[in-house]
């Protein structure tokens, strides 16, 4: 079975710094990769996603994400963060084959940006 | 971009009472679409896959007579939580798939916010 571990619950960035939310997934076989964001009282909002090709994917609203498959990783970064990127991060995967049509996520890191 | 649109955003009833939400994919045809649930600070839990069509598939320990689920068309699903309870109160959100290939990204609606009383 599939897994996805934010090991972070929160990240604090100053506002124009760079930011960095970690993801690490467990999936048989190679992965699509996927971040989503939500805002308070939201549907999720699709960012990013990496399926093949570069291991460095961008995204909306400046995200990018760099998928590292001997770590089993898709940490989100952002070169320059905003006050309005505070949010939910998820990061979520589902294996190429198999697994059906679930896509698994993680539990989530709460992104505060401040002044 | 892809649109989905969930209708209510939010509701307030009595016990006992059941309460319909839509999920409507505006400018696509979701042949799958998923019901979660999401408790406050936590992940999102798979309740259900709505297949068009067909009978939706439910995950382990979601009882499908209690939340039920159609999808009559592509761009219409529907979750009824029947006789709803205070338990039952929730977040749920609906997402839809574009296209039938995997790597799809899922759309999600901005959610209904369930407050049994």
């Amino acid at each position: 079975a599939q897994s996805v571990a934010q090991p972070e619950d929160q990240v604090n960035v100053a506002e124009g710094n760079p930011l960095t939310v970690k993801c690490t997934y467990s999936v048989s076989g190679n992965p699509y990769l996927f971040w989503y964001v939500q805002y308070p009282n939201r549907g999720l909002q699709f960012l990013l996603k990496y399926i093949t090709g570069d291991n460095l994917v961008k995204g909306s609203y400046g995200f990018e994400a760099e998928f590292n498959k001997s770590q089993t990783s898709f940490h989100l970064k952002k070169p320059s963060a905003l006050v309005s990127d505070s949010a939910l991060y998820f990061c979520a995967v589902r294996p190429l084959t198999g697994g059906g049509n679930k896509l698994t996520f993680g539990t989530g890191t709460q992104l505060k940006v401040e002044l | 971009g892809a649109v989905v649109s969930q209708h209510p955003s939010r509701v307030i009833c009595k016990s006992g009472t059941s309460v319909k939400i839509e999920c409507r994919s505006l400018d696509f045809q979701a042949t799958t679409m998923f019901w979660y649930r999401q408790f406050p600070k936590q992940s999102l839990m798979l309740m259900a896959t709505s297949n068009e069509g067909s009978k939706a598939t439910y995950e382990q320990g979601v009882e499908k007579d209690k939340f039920l689920i159609n999808h009559a068309s592509l761009t219409l699903s529907t979750l009824t939580v029947t006789s709803a309870h205070p338990e039952d109160s929730s977040f749920y959100i609906c997402s839809a798939r574009s296209g039938r290939g995997l790597n799809q990204p899922q759309h999600f609606g901005d959610g209904t916010r369930l407050s049994i009383l």
